[in-house]
């Protein structure tokens, strides 16, 4: 099993650029998850999908939008990259409830010029 | 969502013990307490869970008193390895089963 995989791992974009990550986990997961962590800092929550045609905003929502294409899949678009979007976006993965763990990937670091 | 607070940071030596507390004043009824592991340009990953008294596996030891208001994380004889920063997280039972939120962590760093 190759766990939640998310693509590209490295990306550059100009101010401006539209962009999509994407995220996939094989584990049959209901619960999708989107974080973004800064130099230094911890993960913050961006969006979720509690189960297959749900997302709901997190902590850090503004600037990004997500499509749970289906159980396995849930995308994080740009529609418009800022610098202050530079980080690493990770993406993670749970069966169910908060109380299971969660699984992650292994991480895209993004850079906006 | 129960906030949780933890020390930013700790220094250790190789072959201690080390214990790491977090705050959970306003724990629910249903939630349990997770912790988890994350080094340098890995995603985090799970070291122990538990709901109330000790709980142990190969790795960790976690420790709720009956109040639940706090937990401590215990690493037995910790290696340059287990340089890494440690995050509590609260939450599970019936209530807000989607949306899990981190905080800053604890940077521990083990020196030789």
């Amino acid at each position: 099993n190759a766990g939640v995989t998310q693509t590209p791992k490295f990306q550059v974009l100009k101010t401006g650029q539209s962009m999509t990550l994407q995220c996939a986990q094989d584990m049959n997961h209901n619960s999708m998850y989107w974080y973004r962590q800064d130099p230094g800092m911890g993960l913050r929550l961006i969006y979720y999908s509690a189960s297959e045609g749900t997302t709901d905003k997190g902590e850090v929502p503004n600037g990004y939008n997500v499509s749970r294409l289906n159980k396995r899949e849930f995308s994080l678009r740009l529609e418009s990259a800022a610098p202050s979007q530079t980080s690493v976006y990770f993406c993670a993965s749970r069966l169910d409830r908060s109380n299971e763990k969660l699984f992650f990937g292994s991480g895209t670091q993004l850079s906006v010029l | 969502l129960a906030k949780t607070t933890q020390p930013i940071s700790m220094d250790s030596y190789e072959g201690q013990e080390v214990n790491i507390t977090c705050s959970h004043n306003n724990i629910a009824t249903n939630d349990y307490i997770t912790w988890y592991q994350q080094f340098p340009s890995q995603g985090p990953r799970f070291i122990i869970q538990g709901y109330k008294t000790k709980v142990t596996n190969e790795v960790a030891s976690l420790f709720i008193p009956a109040d639940r208001k706090s937990s401590t994380l215990s690493l037995p004889r910790v290696s340059l390895s287990d340089t890494a920063v440690y995050y509590c997280l609260v939450g599970g039972g019936n209530t807000n089963a989607g949306k899990s939120t981190f905080g800053d962590g604890t940077t521990l760093t083990v020196k030789p």
